[in-house]
């Protein structure tokens, strides 16, 4: 039992390229989410998605592009990557409830 | 809107000792309310939930929770911790799925 991950793990890229972090849940859970925890501010919601192919803005969600065309997927694109995006990136997903379960995250840095 | 204070950024206490973790929330009504440990390079996971009812709610690792309307907090405490405890804990506050607020996080050292 998968659970939920995220791909990949650890992330290097350039100023100006463009970046997809994947986030694959084995639930079958409506809600996924994408956060990300820098220091000092906690996690942000970056985008959600309620289902398959609903998606909407979170608190964050400037420079960043998300799709949601299977439950289980929920890619976050960072169309052109700038060093303030250097983050760690959590994915979640939640049944129609309110707990959320957390992916292992993505440690991004960009130069 | 609502938000999540946790006025303390790091606590150190020592194994076998007793912990509070202090949360604060702002919000219009009786929120959700959550605390969440981090350890080291993992996720998050999820110690404990209140939703409504009894205002003391047990969670896993023997850790509780006590929310107080009066005074807007959802304090998390264990009786006595073990190092294993150590992590970062956070509170969370929210209305609905989409719009979950979390605190900044209490990094928690246990002394052995």
């Amino acid at each position: 039992d998968a659970g939920i991950t995220q791909s990949p793990r650890y992330k290097i890229t350039e100023t100006g390229r463009q970046v997809t972090l994947m986030c694959h849940q084995t639930w079958s859970h409506s809600y996924m989410f994408w956060y990300r925890q820098d220091l000092g501010h906690g996690l942000r919601l970056i985008y959600y998605s309620a289902a398959a192919d609903i998606t909407d803005k979170g608190e964050v969600p400037d420079g960043y592009v998300v799709s949601r065309s299977k439950t289980e997927n929920f890619p976050l694109t960072l169309e052109s990557a700038t060093r303030s995006q250097t983050s760690v990136y959590f994915c979640a997903s939640s049944s129609s409830g309110y707990e959320q379960y957390f992916g292992p995250g993505t440690r991004l840095t960009v130069t | 809107a609502q938000s999540v204070t946790q006025p303390d950024i790091h606590i150190t206490v020592s194994e076998g000792a007793s912990l509070e973790l202090r949360c604060n929330y702002s919000y219009g009504a009786t929120p959700y309310l959550f605390w969440y440990v981090q350890s080291p390079g993992q996720g998050l996971q999820l110690l404990l939930k209140y939703f409504s009812g009894d205002t003391l709610v047990q969670g896993i690792k023997g850790f509780e929770a006590e929310f107080k309307r009066s005074q807007s907090s959802f304090n998390l405490r264990k009786p006595s911790v073990h190092w294993s405890d150590a992590a970062e804990y956070f509170c969370a506050v929210g209305a609905n799925n989409n719009d979950m607020r979390f605190g900044a996080g209490t990094r928690l050292t246990v002394k052995p």
